[in-house]
């Protein structure tokens, strides 16, 4: 398998612009997890799936922040409209049962200019 | 609420040497897991060890151990013979796999471990 599979690596845009994340977790892993990773609140978990159902969207920021996850190999983390607080690195992580085989993506680093 | 406490945001050990990075975490579940991680500078999360909470034998992968403390909720990490390669990040874990919170992964802030050759 080939890993948890973020993209972009890399995203610049502008403020006031969409900005959508994807990942693909690895295949027969029933979680995935998205994290937010910043200097000032270092990481910190922003929603959770389980079997594609959300299960704790508690740490979405605000309701600029959506994410689905439409079928078991496919999530999308949206910023509409996106702000320069939002600049951030944004991984991706999935596991088997909660905590088993828990696997990071590469992470997207954004910047919001 | 849980939390994790990583005391020293800097580190540095001479290679070839020994250091170990503190942590200590905050809860009142007696079933749960800890974890360090590595990030070097490829951002890559990299799972270095991990502790099973009702195991009371110290988890030891190759240079890296640990010393749990279950009583002290203390989970510190030691690297033996350091290596270049180990200069990066490290993160302190705490995670669960029960109730609502399966697999939801509670950070500390991190330790900045610098090598010197």
């Amino acid at each position: 398998d080939a890993g948890v599979i973020q993209s972009p690596r890399h995203e610049v845009t502008e403020m006031g612009q969409e900005v959508t994340l994807r990942c693909k977790p690895i295949s027969g892993h029933d979680y995935l997890f998205w994290y937010r990773q910043t200097m000032m609140r270092g990481l910190e978990l922003l929603i959770y799936f389980n079997n594609n159902v959300p299960i704790d969207d508690s740490g979405m920021p605000e309701d600029r922040f959506s994410a689905k996850m439409p079928n078991a190999s496919f999530s999308t983390l949206k910023i509409q409209p996106s702000e320069p607080r939002d600049s951030a690195v944004y991984f991706c992580a999935s596991s088997f049962g909660g905590i088993y085989g828990y696997t990071f993506g590469s992470g997207t680093r954004l910047t919001v200019v | 609420a849980q939390t994790v406490t990583q005391s020293q945001p800097e580190m540095s050990v001479q290679e070839a040497e020994t250091v170990t990075l503190s942590c200590t975490y905050d809860t009142s579940e007696s079933d749960y897991y800890l974890f360090w991680y590595k990030q070097p500078p490829s951002r890559q999360m990299i799972l270095v060890i991990r502790q099973e909470a009702y195991k009371q034998q110290n988890a030891t992968e190759n240079r890296f151990s640990v010393n749990f403390q279950k009583a002290a909720k203390s989970f510190s990490l030691k690297i033996s013979d350091s290596q270049l390669g180990d200069a990066a990040m490290y993160f302190c874990a705490y995670g669960t796999n029960y109730g609502g919170s399966q697999g939801n992964l509670i950070f500390g802030k991190g330790t900045k471990l610098s090598v010197k050759p």
